[in-house]
């Protein structure tokens, strides 16, 4: 089946110690999401992908990074993780086609959950 | 910016209870979303629709665009539907499909 799919499931790193996650999908959509969920609260954009273009959100810590090395994967890097980096890691994917934006659905992952030593 | 609204916050049901979560919103949108989190898992989108209702098995949405309203409906409640609803709408005007979204609704039914 198409999806999206994110791993790992569950990443341990060290207080500073550089982490990557990633996400992968097979619905050829153009649009792909990293979303930040803190225990309890909304999950939070941190940035998108529209194609090749990133869009960083004005909030995104710069210890926060992300590569999309071509359509099907993403990548989340974040520098020196801290403690208060501990979350869980949303992806996400839309077909946009251009002025349709919000209408089209969101494909999401099942997260990784990330902790910080 | 929009500024989404959800009640109740937790709701606690007994199977087989009929079940209403509501969510508002501040700004005119083209398209909102109803999502569901289950503990410690990713989200899966359960609806997305812009005009009146839409239905999928036991899970009714409706939205009202002139009072920026809609509702999820649960008809016939289970245990398995305990989990995170979450309401959405698109963010810069629905450019780009960014989503804001809601607090989230938690929903525990009881057997």
């Amino acid at each position: 089946d198409a999806m999206v799919i994110q791993n790992p499931r569950y990443q341990v790193t060290q207080f500073g110690k550089p982490v990557t996650l990633s996400c992968s999908q097979t619905l050829n959509h153009n649009v792909m999401y990293w979303y930040q969920q803190k225990s309890s609260q909304a999950p939070k954009l941190l940035f998108h992908y529209y194609d090749k273009d990133f869009n960083n959100e004005a909030d995104t810590p710069d210890n926060f990074q992300s590569r999309r090395p071509n359509t099907s994967f993403c990548f989340l890097d974040i520098r020196s993780p801290g403690l208060g980096d501990a979350a869980m890691y949303l992806c996400a994917t839309s077909r946009d086609l251009g002025g349709t934006g919000g209408r089209q659905p969101q494909h999401f992952g099942d997260g990784t959950r990330l902790s910080i030593l | 910016k929009n500024e989404v609204e959800q009640s109740p916050q937790n709701l606690t049901a007994q199977e087989g209870e009929f079940i209403t979560i509501n969510c508002s919103y501040s700004v005119g949108i083209s398209a909102l979303h109803w999502l569901q989190q289950h503990p410690g898992g990713g989200i899966v989108s359960l609806f997305m629709l812009s005009s009146g209702k839409k239905k999928h098995g036991r899970l009714i949405a409706t939205i009202n665009i002139q009072e920026k309203h809609s509702s999820l409906h649960i008809t016939a409640s289970h245990p398995r539907d305990s989990a995170v609803y979450i309401c959405a709408v698109p963010n810069y005007g629905g450019s780009q499909g960014n989503l804001i979204f809601g607090k989230g609704t938690k929903l525990s039914v009881k057997p």
